[in-house]
């Protein structure tokens, strides 16, 4: 256990259907991260926030939206998905923005 | 842009044996490289990590080596057990720069009983 906890582990979801995912630390850090993971391919930061605050959007689609309403809590809001967004995506924490990140174990998306 | 590149992409060693990994980054302003180990159905792990004003760094089996002037940097594996089995990742990026962390794209090791 890493402290960083993700809600669903498995999701299935069609193009028109809207989900969030859910991220929560119990590690006191004050910035938090979501990754893209696809098959083959390196981890894309999707977005980063530091003391609630967004501090970078990496021209990400805005079919993903995030929300942070506190330092523990993270949330991906998803809508009108695309089949090529299927992945893994892991949500991380850390002290600071420039300090070592803590990843969940991620939440596995399937679009249809 | 900045990219990192990781070899080989996959690794099979006799339990017992010295796995190596090795990673190359473009961006010449990296100044901290952490490796990570995911394991199935997990995150990321962060196993070790070493910064630019050092060339070195031993945690028990685990090692990892920098070379900047090459901008080039390993991590060693020694006594392989089959529990190192899993991908890992090693990372580039600027200490002073958030958005600036490129994971390489893994490699799966397999160590073999």
């Amino acid at each position: 256990e890493t402290g960083v906890t993700q809600t669903p582990r498995h999701l299935v979801m069609g193009m028109t259907n809207k989900k969030s995912l859910k991220c929560e630390q119990h590690l006191g850090h004050n910035a938090m991260y979501w990754y893209k993971q696809s098959a083959k391919k390196p981890l894309e930061l999707m977005f980063v926030y530091s003391l609630e605050e967004r501090v970078e959007n990496n021209s990400v689609p805005s079919r993903f939206s995030p929300e942070c309403p506190n330092s523990s809590h993270l949330f991906l809001h998803l809508h009108t998905l695309q089949p090529e967004d299927s992945a893994l995506y892991l949500c991380a924490s850390s002290q600071d923005v420039l300090k070592t990140q803590y990843f969940g174990p991620g939440t596995r998306l399937l679009v249809l | 842009g900045e990219n990192v590149e990781q070899h080989p992409s996959t690794l099979s060693v006799q339990e017992g044996d010295s796995a190596v990994i090795k990673c190359t980054y473009s961006d010449s302003a990296s100044n901290y490289f952490p490796w990570y180990k995911q394991e199935l159905g997990k995150g990321p792990q962060l196993i070790i990590d070493i910064r630019s004003n050092v060339g070195e760094k031993k945690d028990q089996r685990i090692a990892v080596t920098l070379n900047k002037t090459a901008k080039h940097f390993s991590l060693h594996i020694t006594e392989t057990q089959p529990e190192d089995s899993a991908v890992y990742f090693c990372a580039a990026s600027r200490e002073t720069s958030y958005d600036k962390v490129i994971f390489g794209p893994g490699t799966s090791l397999s160590v073999i009983p």
